[in-house]
Order: C-alpha cells, then structure tokens, then sequence
C-alpha cells in the first residue's frame, strides 16, 4: 500500500518568513495530493491540492509543487502569519487499489513566531 | 450544506462500557471514512466506506471496534468494550470519490467526537 512520510515534523518560523513541508510517497499510482491544515481543537480542512498531472499550484501565499519523477511534493507558505500557526498533513491517494482512499503524513507543526 | 455532522462532541465514559460515535456524511458523497486521532499515532485510518459497502477495515485495532452504514445518510463506529487507550478524537469524513478525470477528491471532515475512557 501507499506509505507518506513527512518532514519536518516541527517549524518554527519568524513572521513574513516563508516554510516548506516536504513530503514523499511510495505508490507511483498516487495521482492526488491534497494538503490539510488542523487548528488546534479543530477539524483538518483542505488548504490546497495538486493533481499529477500538473508541476505546481499557487493560491495567494500558498503553493504546491510536486515532483512525480522523485514522488515528492512540497509546500511553500510565504509571508508567514502567527495565524499560519497550526498542524499541517499532507496525503496521496488515487490508483486503482486506493480509489477514494488517502493516506496521511504524520504532520508538521508549524509556530509562527510574532 | 451542514457538512460532516458527528456526535456527541464529547464522550466520557468508564472502562468496560459501549461506547457508539455517530456520523451524518454530506449528502451525495460515496465515500466515507472513519479515523482515529493521538499524539502518538497521528491520524489513523480505521475503516471506510463506499456506498455504505466497507471497504477496507485493516485499520481496526480488534475485534472490540466495529462499524457500520446502514444507508448513505449515517454511519455508526461502536467500541465495545471501551478501553483507557481508546481515548482519542475520532473523525468521520465524507468525499464524492474519483472524479470522471479517475483523480481522488478532497476529504471533508466532521468536528470529531472526543473521547474519553476513563
């Protein structure tokens, strides 16, 4: 089955700095790759995601880049806010034996320090 | 759309106990899948569903956890009986599935239900 390994496990930025979470995944297959972000005490919602079939995504200050020959897949946040600060999980899903299945990183803590 | 409704919220309940966490996935969704959430294993897929037909359960811990879907409008994960490492937020979220393309969509999750096995 699929395997995601995510790093870092723990960011500490200063504010207006930017933060990349790395992510690789095993299944060549894999053809989805969204990214959530979980508040504390919250739920985890979609921030981005990235289709294989395309190298990068941006929306505002947040991007996406994936790397299909490598299989890995990034997340780039620039200008970094305190409300920024939150819990980070990348997925990978698709392919025949994982239709509609994601499998999670272990997730990144990101801080943005004031 | 009200999303992905769970509950309770809360659950505390006493060693040995049935516990029955419930979830309302969102309307038109095909798939829907339970995790389970700690700090020490993150978040962990348990069991889901497609058109209320489980899938895959290889996430269950044992025999103590079961679930089910009886139609498309709710599903039940009962722990019985609840043990003090159980205690974690457990999570249901909703997806459409694939999409014509064969690319997967975005999970949407309910608010968890938090639980408490003392």
């Amino acid at each position: 089955g699929e395997n995601v390994e995510q790093h870092p496990s723990t960011l500490s930025v200063q504010e207006g700095d930017s933060a990349v979470i790395k992510c690789t995944y095993s299944d060549s297959a894999s053809n989805y790759f969204p990214w959530y972000k979980q508040e504390l005490g919250k739920r985890p919602q979609l921030i981005i995601d990235i289709r294989s079939n395309v190298g990068e995504k941006k929306d505002q200050r947040i991007a996406v880049t994936l790397n299909k020959t490598a299989k890995h897949f990034s997340l780039h946040i620039t200008e970094t806010q305190p409300e920024d600060s939150a819990v980070y999980f990348c997925a990978a899903s698709g392919g025949v034996s994982n239709a509609g299945k994601s499998t999670f990183g272990d997730g990144t803590t990101l801080t943005v320090k004031p | 759309d009200a999303g992905v409704i769970q509950s309770p919220r809360h659950e505390v309940t006493e060693m040995g106990q049935e516990v029955t966490l419930r979830c309302k996935p969102i309307s038109g969704h095909d798939y829907l899948f339970w995790y389970r959430q700690t700090m020490m294993r993150g978040l962990e897929l348990l069991i889901y569903f497609n058109n209320n037909v489980p899938i895959d359960d290889s996430g269950m811990p044992e025999d103590r956890f079961s679930a089910k879907m009886p139609n498309a409008s709710f599903s039940t994960l009962k722990i019985q009986p609840s043990e003090p490492r159980d205690s974690a937020v457990y999570f249901c979220a909703s997806s459409p599935g694939p999409t014509t393309s064969s690319y997967n969509s975005p999970l949407h999750f309910g608010n968890g239900t938090r639980l408490t096995v003392t």
